[in-house]
């Protein structure tokens, strides 16, 4: 079983839609999240970085964990079809072993269309 | 943010030879960085961590003498495919970590797509 699982997708909305991404971990000791996005053939770039539960917002982006139920999220409002990428969620242990270390799960591939 | 290069940016090499990818952080000191290896339509799989001035350390079953990191400033990270074989082919992706430390300083390269025929 991974330690990150999430559903590759492809996720396709119409342009104005809510996009609305998830991924499920195992490792209880994760504290920090992070999703990435990703264009084809490119770097992943970071969007937005969460330190254990919560909820935090960012102009159209919105990341949602719970530990409780190892569950996070990302919502992105208004969606572009410059939007159109792969999101990646990653996640940590606050450990001296796995500092910086990232697990990251599958990528969910979107495509918003006009 | 912080940009972090990486060339060269496409490598097509023949099996059995060597392929050296470097990673620079153009704009900030790393002591830390990542490697990763993506393969198509899958996520980004962590091989080694290259402290400057110490060995790398390599995540579990990553061969250490087939892939070789040398961390020898605080901007340059390099990784050499040795003796590269059809199924090394992938996209290789580093990342530096800032001195602060803190996840939201943690910036990937653009890639290296390696193709080994």
């Amino acid at each position: 079983q991974k330690e990150v699982e999430q559903d590759p997708g492809p996720l396709s909305v119409p342009e104005g839609a809510i996009v609305s991404l998830n991924c499920t971990y195992s490792n209880s000791a994760f504290q920090y999240f992070m999703w990435y996005r990703q264009y084809s053939r490119k770097g992943p770039e970071l969007l937005m970085y969460t330190y254990s539960s919560g909820n935090k917002e960012d102009g159209r982006f919105t990341a949602q964990v719970d530990k409780s139920s190892k569950y996070i999220s990302l919502f992105i409002r208004d969606s572009q079809p410059s939007d159109s990428a792969t999101y990646l969620c990653a996640m940590s242990a606050e450990t001296t072993d796995s500092w910086g270390k990232l697990q990251f799960g599958a990528g969910t591939q979107v495509v918003v269309t006009p | 943010g912080a940009v972090v290069s990486q060339h060269p940016s496409r490598v097509i090499c023949k099996s059995g030879t060597s392929v050296k990818i470097e990673c620079r952080s153009l704009d900030f000191q790393a002591t830390t960085m990542f490697w990763y290896r993506q393969f198509p339509k899958q996520s980004l799989m962590l091989m080694a961590t290259s402290n400057e001035g110490s060995k790398a350390t390599y995540e579990q079953g990553v061969e250490k003498d087939k892939f070789l990191i040398n961390h020898a400033s605080l901007t340059l990270s390099t990784l050499t495919v040795t003796s590269a074989h059809p199924e090394d082919s992938s996209f290789y992706i580093c990342s530096a970590l800032g001195t602060g430390g803190s996840y939201n300083e943690q910036f990937f390269g653009p890639g290296t797509r390696l193709t080994v025929l």
